[in-house]
């Protein structure tokens, strides 16, 4: 069954590093998302992504975060100065035209030290 | 904002008898109601999920009903099984986009 990849499975950064999180969406679909949970929180909604273009932000969205897909298969989320409450497991997803189902993958592991 | 609510953080349930789960929401536009599971370490997973058009959902063991008048909706197990304890999220989109909102999930632990 195809599936969503993320990579690392877990990043340890300092403070004010540049962090990059790294996706590999289902191959035929569309739109493509990052959701963060911080622990014992709920899944909030980061970006979405379609047609090579943020189609929608969160307020957590804010000028530290970018999202790129830079080669046609791959779909990173950049951070470039990590906070200590950036500190979350990341989910990528995505998702076909005309379905409502989201596919996701199993999320990385970013703690800021 | 919380557009999504599920009440209960966590549920204990005997095996073999009925799980349910629980979830409002407040926002009308809502029209696409959808149901996750996840394990620890694991991504969410789609369960099932019910259209605004529609009161009633079933698919095998899992049935989601919902109540457009009362902006709720429940999620049916039965049997339960030890491999459905897990965290259960309670999602909805609507208003055109295709964005998921979730609740804050229900802890399930199904005991033997």
């Amino acid at each position: 069954e195809p599936e969503v990849t993320q990579t690392p499975s877990h990043q340890v950064t300092q403070m004010g590093q540049e962090v990059i999180l790294r996706c590999v969406p289902i191959s035929n679909h569309l739109y493509f998302y990052w959701y963060r949970q911080i622990l014992g929180q709920k899944v909030e909604f980061l970006v979405s992504f379609y047609n090579n273009e943020i189609s929608e932000k969160s307020e957590i969205f804010d000028d530290q975060f970018s999202v790129e897909r830079p080669d046609g298969s791959n779909f990173t989320l950049k951070i470039r100065s990590t906070k200590l409450e950036d500190s979350a497991m990341y989910f990528c997803a995505s998702q076909d035209r005309g379905a409502n189902v989201l596919t996701f993958g199993a999320g990385s592991r970013l703690t800021v030290l | 904002d919380q557009q999504v609510k599920q009440n209960s953080p966590s549920l204990s349930v005997q095996e073999g008898r009925i799980s349910i789960l629980n979830c409002d929401y407040t926002n009308s536009m809502f029209d696409y109601f959808l149901w996750y599971k996840k394990y620890p370490a694991e991504g969410p997973t789609f369960l099932i999920s019910i259209s605004s058009i529609k009161d009633k959902n079933e698919d095998g063991r899992f049935t989601v009903f919902l109540n457009k008048s009362a902006k709720h909706l429940s999620l049916h197990i039965v049997p339960s099984q030890p491999g459905d304890s897990a965290v259960y999220f309670c999602a909805a989109s609507g208003e055109g986009a295709q964005k998921l909102v979730f609740g804050q999930g229900t802890r399930l632990t199904i005991n033997p």
